[in-house]
């Protein structure tokens, strides 16, 4: 596609329910990344996949969170056992890299998701 | 540990005044740095990217510059209109020759444009 695209745009769950949160980044970005982004806070990194790599895993905040990467390409965030504090926006991007330096990192539209 | 100061938190300015948001940064080895434009509800839109060589870059009415050896950059807006309100975000990027890189971001800049 044209730019990332994240699915949903929108989710509600129930506490303690599990959600799942896709992103496909742009064809041949090699470097993917999660962030969230709570109301008025600034964007919090979780987690960064590069190529083949070993993912960046440092920003995850609990064990209940985790993600992967399938092919390189469409990556999914799973957020088991919901809680409250895990509403927010979670936003991805992808770059291009392999290499080349100074590539823009461009961002989907986000998922938001609220925790009830 | 690599990290990415912005000020001031937010912004209010009347329409067609000037503004400047500033972003301090002690990420290392420095590649470049990027500003990036969130508004409200969508995802974060690159307005300038400057790698350790350049000092400032301009994009319409926005102009970026960057000190290197204070590690300081910011982020003039002029005759601001309207639209500029939004999240200002300041964005830098390590790079470790081999084409992995980690990018850290700073918490924003809010600016709020009134009538």
């Amino acid at each position: 596609g044209a730019g990332v695209s994240q699915s949903p745009s929108n989710k509600v769950t129930e506490k303690g329910k599990d959600v799942e949160l896709r992103c496909d980044p742009i064809s041949g970005h090699t470097a993917l990344y999660w962030y969230r982004q709570s109301l008025g806070q600034g964007l919090e990194f979780l987690i960064y996949f590069q190529g083949n790599s070993a993912p960046d895993k440092s920003g995850l905040p609990s064990d209940r969170f985790s993600a992967e990467r399938t092919g390189g390409s469409v990556s999914t965030l799973t957020i088991q056992r919901t809680q409250q504090e895990d509403s927010a926006v979670y936003l991805c991007a992808s770059r291009l890299t392999g290499g080349q330096l100074n590539t823009e990192a461009f961002f989907g539209q986000g998922t938001r998701l609220t925790v009830v | 540990k690599n990290q990415v100061e912005q000020s001031p938190q937010s912004l209010i300015i009347l329409e067609g005044k000037n503004c400047t948001l500033q972003c301090n940064y002690t990420v290392s080895p420095f590649s470049n740095l990027r500003w990036y434009k969130q508004d409200t509800g969508r995802g974060p839109v690159s307005l300038t990217i400057m790698t350790f060589s350049e000092n400032t870059k301009s994009n319409g009415r926005y102009t970026a510059t960057l000190d290197a050896d204070t590690k300081q950059s910011s982020l003039h807006i002029t005759a601001s209109q309207l639209s500029d309100s939004a999240s200002y975000i300041c964005v830098v990027s390590v790079d470790w020759g081999g084409g992995a890189d980690g990018l850290t971001f700073g918490k924003g800049t809010h600016l709020i444009i009134q009538p």
